[in-house]
């Protein structure tokens, strides 16, 4: 499974906009990009995932690039619940999720 | 709620013993998947089951097992347990709808070992 590269930390105002960025160069055609988030320690929770096409679902945006080497998570109107830490995950079919240090995504009043 | 339920929430034992942690998937999901994060580690993938039986082994130590029974729930098995097994411990479930489906995970055991 390709490998991603995320920031370490964001921070977002509550209320506007949160993207978070992620770096999928060495994707494989058959590889989907997936976004989970972990809130305190909790089971790992679904948002959203892609192959080559943008989507969009009741919590999230998900922007991928037309090369498919990088993919942008929007979350519209961000509130303190979205305080989390956030992964971006490429998976090729049958293989089980990789996950790496994610992004820290902070939002604040 | 994501549907996979786990069991016990909470696991406090001693060093030496040995545990067992539980998964029902969602209902019709065929493959189970184990993941264990500990502090100083990320999520690190465990095992993987797909309508009985063993399909990917990840970092699992030979002190842990796992299976997959009819019924499609699983168990975790941990044995001769180490102050380094305390970890939290997720267990995921994915339906076979389609390549890109994705896994959908519990909400954990918290097991501490002392």
């Amino acid at each position: 499974d390709a490998k991603t590269t995320q920031p370490t930390s964001m921070d977002c105002a509550e209320g506007r906009a949160a993207n978070l960025p992620c770096n999928h160069s060495t994707i494989s055609g058959n590889e989907y990009v997936y976004w989970y988030r972990q809130i305190h320690s909790q089971g790992p929770q679904y948002i959203i995932h892609g192959l080559k096409n943008n989507e969009t679902n009741e919590m999230a945006s998900l922007i991928i690039t037309e090369d498919r080497k990088s993919s942008t998570l929007i979350l519209p109107h961000a509130t303190l619940r979205d305080t989390a830490v956030y992964y971006c995950i490429v998976r090729g079919y049958g293989n089980k999720l990789v996950f790496g240090a994610g992004t820290i995504l902070r939002v604040k009043s | 709620d994501s549907g996979v339920t786990q069991t016990p929430k909470h696991l406090i034992t001693a060093t030496g013993q040995r545990v067992t942690l539980r998964c029902s998937p969602r209902s019709g999901d065929l493959s189970v998947y184990w993941y264990q994060q500990s502090l100083d580690q990320g999520l690190q993938f465990l095992i993987q089951y797909y309508n009985g039986e063993e399909r990917a082994k990840g970092n699992i130590l030979e002190r842990f097992s796992a299976q997959q029974f009819p019924d499609l729930h699983s168990e975790l098995n941990l044995s001769s347990l180490e102050l380094g097994d305390s970890a939290l411990y997720f267990c995921a479930s994915r339906p076979d709808r389609g390549p890109g489906s994705p896994l959908h995970f519990g909400n954990g055991t918290r097991l501490t070992v002392t």
